[in-house]
């Protein structure tokens, strides 16, 4: 079955702890995302990539980083976490052509 | 999660009726747009698309009307179900910039009336 698939589903964490949400998909897609979702502001994008070692910034990318060390997985990094990143995060998948991204379940991350 | 409906304009609809959902989007350059459904806990999922040289596209119980004059875009489902239920928005991509440059509107919630 094709999917994108993200570790945690949940967390709760304290400021300045560092932690990493794992994503991984089964599509051999090369274009990977991350996003956050806050009620009122929609989806906004925090990175992407293009393709493995290819990473670019997004709409709101302070406070994160990613890598892309292998094709099916992009990590999502908070290297010092702060109660404004508190958010539901859902990583997004899809190939090549101009074709419709595939979103993971989403993780609910509470940064106290 | 549920914390995503809140805050976003209620469409009200009897089980039956047909929905129409709009969406106004801002970038005259953008080609190619996606409506998502995103249920309760869930990610977004894909319902349809439409690129700006068409200015309706039908899918199965959903049609999507583009008018580029007044950059709008609406959805619409015909003999609305319960399980239809769900926050959508519309996602609009330039022909410039690649297609990473997505924008997402901030999404209507539609509650069905059984």
């Amino acid at each position: 079955e094709a999917q994108v698939t993200q570790n945690p589903r949940y967390l709760i964490t304290v400021t300045g702890k560092k932690l990493t949400v794992t994503c991984s998909q089964n599509m051999n897609h090369e274009y990977m995302s991350w996003y956050r979702q806050d009620p009122g502001l929609g989806l906004r994008q925090i990175y992407y990539s293009m393709n493995v070692e290819v990473t670019d910034k997004g709409d709101v990318p302070e406070g994160y980083k990613v890598s892309r060390k292998e094709k099916r997985n992009f990590p999502l990094i908070l290297e010092s976490p702060s109660p404004n990143q508190t958010s539901l995060y859902f990583c997004a998948s899809r190939g090549l052509q101009r074709d419709t991204q595939y979103f993971g379940p989403g993780t609910r991350l509470t940064v106290l | 999660g549920e914390s995503v409906g809140l805050h976003l304009p209620t469409l009200s609809v009897q089980e039956g009726d047909n929905s129409i959902i709009n969406c106004a989007y801002s970038n005259s350059a953008s080609d190619y747009f996606i409506w998502y459904k995103q249920e309760s806990g869930k990610g977004p999922q894909f319902i349809i698309d439409i690129r700006s040289n068409m200015d309706k596209r039908q899918g199965q119980r959903v049609t999507v009307l583009l008018n580029k004059t007044v950059k709008h875009l609406s959805l619409q489902i015909a003999a609305t179900q319960p399980g239809d239920s769900a926050v959508y928005f519309c996602a609009e991509i330039p022909n410039s910039g690649g297609y990473q440059k997505v924008t997402f509107g901030t999404g209507t919630k539609l509650q069905v009336i059984p």
